[in-house]
């Protein structure tokens, strides 16, 4: 079956730490994967898009990583501050040209 | 959230009554999307939208319908409400080239079926 997985266990990490976040899959040749922060009680944002013939993407303290060899995305914040606590989430199209399908997220904790 | 909002914010309803999300944009994007976001699931894909009357089924489409008359508006309904579709719901937009490319999302209608 296709499966997007996160770790659904809350990262704790200390402030001015990097933050790296794991994003599986398994059963999809996605053309492209994005990474999107979602607060509570609101939706998410977009963040990054990568796509399958790019190995990194940054933008300001954060870098994506997208190994369509290990079917795996790593999403890092760098220096990271209390504000990025937030939930994490990947989304992929199941197949060049679908629909988004979206992991279940992991929650990030910054502590100051 | 800027160019899109949905109503309501919040609803609580009964068992058996229909009920209707609205979702509406101001940005002139193509594409439009209803998702629902439940814990242990995520965000999982109702039923979406690629012009106006084109739709299309999602991954969780049985028990909804939705109607896009306008470019701007896009309605989700719950003919008969289950205590199942209590969730929380997302309306989402996306003009790219092609589908999905940089979603942006309302703030949600948490909906709460008795």
């Amino acid at each position: 079956s296709q499966k997007i997985e996160q770790n659904s266990e809350a990262l704790n990490i200390q402030e001015g730490k990097t933050a790296t976040l794991t994003c599986n899959y398994t059963n999809y040749s996605p053309a492209y994967l994005q990474w999107y922060r979602q607060d509570p009680g609101r939706g998410p944002v977009f963040l990054l898009l990568i796509r399958e013939n790019e190995k990194e993407k940054r933008k300001e303290r954060l870098k994506v990583t997208f190994d369509t060899t290990l079917k795996q995305s790593l999403f890092h914040i760098t220096a990271s501050q209390p504000a990025d606590s937030a939930t994490y989430l990947c989304a992929l199209d199941a197949d060049a040209g679908n629909m988004l399908t979206f992991g279940g997220g992991t929650r990030l904790m910054v502590k100051p | 959230d800027a160019g899109i909002t949905q109503s309501p914010r919040h609803k609580v309803t009964e068992t058996g009554t229909p009920v209707t999300l609205r979702c509406h944009q101001t940005e002139n994007h193509r594409y439009m999307y209803w998702y629902r976001q439940d814990p242990g699931h995520g965000l999982r894909l109702i039923h979406y939208s690629y012009g106006v009357k084109d739709t299309d089924k999602g991954e969780v489409s049985d028990g909804y319908s939705v109607s896009r008359s306008k470019t701007e508006d896009f309605l989700l309904t719950l003919e008969s409400a289950t205590s199942s579709q209590t969730s929380v719901y997302f309306c989402a937009i996306s003009g790219g080239g092609s589908a999905n490319e940089k979603l942006l999302f309302g703030s949600g209608t948490q909906l709460s079926v008795l």
